[in-house]
């Protein structure tokens, strides 16, 4: 498809499970970014890819959560031992390039919505 | 810290009426802003990008401002349409292109 797109679109989990959240961006996309929106809460950057490197990991919560890049394309972003806290919509956005320019439009993919119980 | 933030925090108009939401941010060191519409359940759609160099930019029925220096944008919508109503989100653009998020304006348009 020519936008974003990730997987699962549901996830239901039982606490102090790991679970994986997978992010297609569109195709050519250089940058890669990763954002969480907890129920009635704004979006919360969580980090950033440039190519398959992370220069900024600054919204990542603790230290349950990480994130890779491989390709230059997917990602995958693992929560271990998963909280209720936890659940919220993950969102995964691309765009052509990740500095200011006029092609540093972020296109956003449908979300993951994660529950955990 | 940079904080973004959207007044109304709900808006619901007839048909027809020509609108102005409005985006307030803290630090006026920004890359970029772009306006989103998120629909119920479904992901973010762009609706315009507004370089910090630039101070408008137009799509259809759709105008955004951008004032850098006082921290303001606004994004006017004419004609509005029952299809307009979504919650409206601002976000500007740090380093790295992380966006910062307001916590957008739900707009009903009644028929």
């Amino acid at each position: 498809g020519a936008g974003v797109s990730q997987s699962p679109s549901n996830k239901v989990t039982e606490k102090g499970k790991d679970v994986e959240l997978r992010c297609d961006p569109i195709s050519g996309h250089t940058a890669l970014y990763w954002y969480r929106q907890r129920l009635g809460q704004g979006l919360e950057f969580l980090i950033y890819f440039q190519g398959n490197s992370a220069p900024d990991k600054s919204g990542l919560p603790s230290d349950r959560f990480s994130a890779e890049r491989t390709g230059e394309s997917v990602s995958t972003l693992t929560i271990q031992r998963t909280q209720q806290e936890d659940s919220a919509v993950y969102l995964c956005a691309s765009s052509l390039v990740g500095l200011a320019g006029l092609n540093s439009e972020q296109f956003f993919g449908p979300g993951t919505r994660l529950t955990v119980l | 810290k940079q904080e973004v933030t959207q007044i109304p925090a709900a808006l619901s108009v007839p048909e027809g009426e020509n609108l102005v939401l409005n985006c307030s941010f803290t630090d006026s060191a920004i890359y970029n802003l772009q306006w989103f519409r998120q629909d119920p359940g479904k992901g973010l759609t762009s609706l315009l990008l507004i370089q910090s160099s630039q101070r408008e930019q137009t799509s259809g029925r759709l105008n955004a401002s951008l004032d850098k220096s006082s921290g303001r944008s606004t994004l006017y919508i004419a004609a509005s349409q029952p299809g307009d109503s979504a919650t409206y989100l601002c976000a500007v653009g740090t380093s790295y292109g992380k966006l910062t998020f307001g916590q957008g304006t739900i707009l009903t348009v009644h028929p």
